[in-house]
């Protein structure tokens, strides 16, 4: 099965930084890809997604990420962080489970916690 | 709110007991996912649903087990409770089987076994 790393567990940035929060998948042929948020006490909602196309990808809130095949690699951007971006973020990517079927396969999430 | 309903939110229990959790999924959403979020496992996939039949299975314990009804709400069964299942449980609908669309998350259920 395909697996997911986010190799930054906890991020810390003041409001109005930059942030890049870095997910690397394993090679699997055809690759769907997305980034979920967790904000405090709540569920898991999809920021973005990559199925094909263009492999810059525009989500909610001003987030993006880049698809970058050579890499296997899908980073979360966003220009300018505000306190309400404090969250958990989950990068995930559909993979090929033992039995053959597929199902969504998240990586261990980024807690991010941006300060006033 | 993301349509998709789970309870209980909140369950207390010993070690060695049983428990279901109830989802109910989205409006129209043939789909449903088991996922298991602890502080040192992250967020794991336990099982999928498709129309009532089991389609994709991940890291979940025989202790565990779980059914989709026909009017396509779903229960996570688990039991011999340990201390280790102490976990947020989510259930998430999607209207694909394959799992290629978005997953839409309920709240979770939050067990602790003392």
């Amino acid at each position: 099965a395909q697996s997911v790393s986010q190799h930054n567990h906890h991020v810390i940035l003041s409001e109005a930084a930059s942030l890049e929060l870095g997910c690397n998948y394993s090679y699997g042929g055809t690759v769907n890809l997305f980034w979920y948020v967790q904000y405090p006490g709540q569920h898991l909602q999809l920021l973005l997604k990559y199925f094909s196309g263009d492999p810059l990808v525009k989500g909610i809130k001003g987030f993006e990420a880049e698809f970058i095949k050579s890499k296997f690699s899908f980073n979360l951007r966003k220009p300018s962080v505000q306190w309400s971006d404090t969250a958990e973020y989950f990068c995930a990517v559909i993979s090929l489970m033992d039995t053959g079927r597929r199902a969504l396969t998240f990586g261990s999430g980024t807690r991010l916690q941006v300060q006033p | 709110d993301s349509g998709v309903t789970q309870t209980p939110k909140h369950l207390i229990t010993a070690t060695g007991q049983r428990v279901t959790l109830r989802c109910s999924p989205r409006s129209g959403d043939l789909s449903v996912y088991w996922y298991q979020q602890s502080l040192d496992q992250g967020l794991q996939f336990l099982i999928q649903y498709y129309n009532g039949e089991e389609r994709a299975k991940g890291n979940i314990l025989e202790r565990f087990s779980a059914q989709q009804f026909p009017d396509l709400h779903s229960e996570l069964n688990l039991s011999s409770l340990e201390l280790g299942d102490s976990a947020l449980y989510f259930c998430a609908s999607t209207t694909a089987g394959g799992g290629a669309g978005e997953l839409f998350f309920g709240e979770g259920s939050r067990l602790t076994v003392l």
